[in-house]
């Protein structure tokens, strides 16, 4: 079947516009994750969606990052004012249940010039 | 809150072995393993459940030792294929369900 699917893939804006990236999982998973990865660094999570239940926005770095999933299926992590520091890959993975395997998308690379 | 992995980075040639080891320092519910190649997503390994059971993928396997909250991935007569960032993520149950990742080992294979 389809894995998750991220758009777009590339994303090149000017520093103070706002970004929308898209995350579409897996058909029938309940856990939807966004990650950040800098050139050469680690994952750092960002946000979780379980189900209904009100998501895990612990790891959001500033206010100026908001997330929204709709309906318990298609994810939208929204960067407003955005800041070269931003500039990254952001990574979407999405699980059947909480402590389930996660299955990553190909992530939008993100440059803020 | 970062679990630590070790070593950084390791070179083998082809049939070598390695272990790479993640120790954090919170009592830990899960730790996953996932491998990411140059330029893609990570990709799932496996997954290890407080109870020191040890898991196994092809020549690829884990522990986790619950005490010690540290667990270690084997790779045994590694082949080419190997080569990649290995990423441990550790779930602790008083900060919910959400993985943290450590920062990786890079892993190259030589033929």
């Amino acid at each position: 079947g389809a894995g998750v699917s991220q758009s777009p893939s590339n994303k090149v804006t000017e520093k103070g516009k706002d970004v929308e990236l898209r995350c579409d999982p897996i058909s029938g998973h309940t856990a939807l994750y966004w990650y950040r990865q800098s050139l050469g660094q680690g994952l750092e999570f960002l946000i979780y969606f379980q189900g209904n239940s009100a998501p895990d926005k612990s790891g959001l770095p500033s206010d100026r990052f908001s997330a929204e999933r709709t309906g318990g299926s298609v994810s939208t992590l929204t960067i407003q004012r955005t800041q070269q520091e931003d500039s990254a890959v952001y990574l979407c993975a999405s699980s059947q249940f909480e402590n389930q395997p996660q299955h990553f998308g190909d992530g939008t690379r993100l440059s803020i010039l | 809150q970062q679990p630590v992995q070790s070593p950084q980075a390791v070179i083998l040639r082809e049939g070598e072995d390695a272990v790479i080891n993640c120790s954090s320092s919170k009592a830990l519910y899960s730790v996953h393993w996932y491998r990411q190649k140059h330029g893609e997503a990570p990709v799932f390994l496996m997954i290890l459940l407080k109870g020191g059971e040890q898991k196994g993928h092809e020549k690829i396997s884990a522990s986790f030792n619950e005490k010690k909250q540290q667990s270690s991935l084997y790779l045994t007569a590694s082949q080419l294929s190997y080569s990649g960032t290995y990423f441990c993520g550790t779930e602790i149950l008083v900060y919910g369900n959400k993985l943290v990742f450590g920062a990786g080992t890079i892993l190259r294979v030589k033929s």
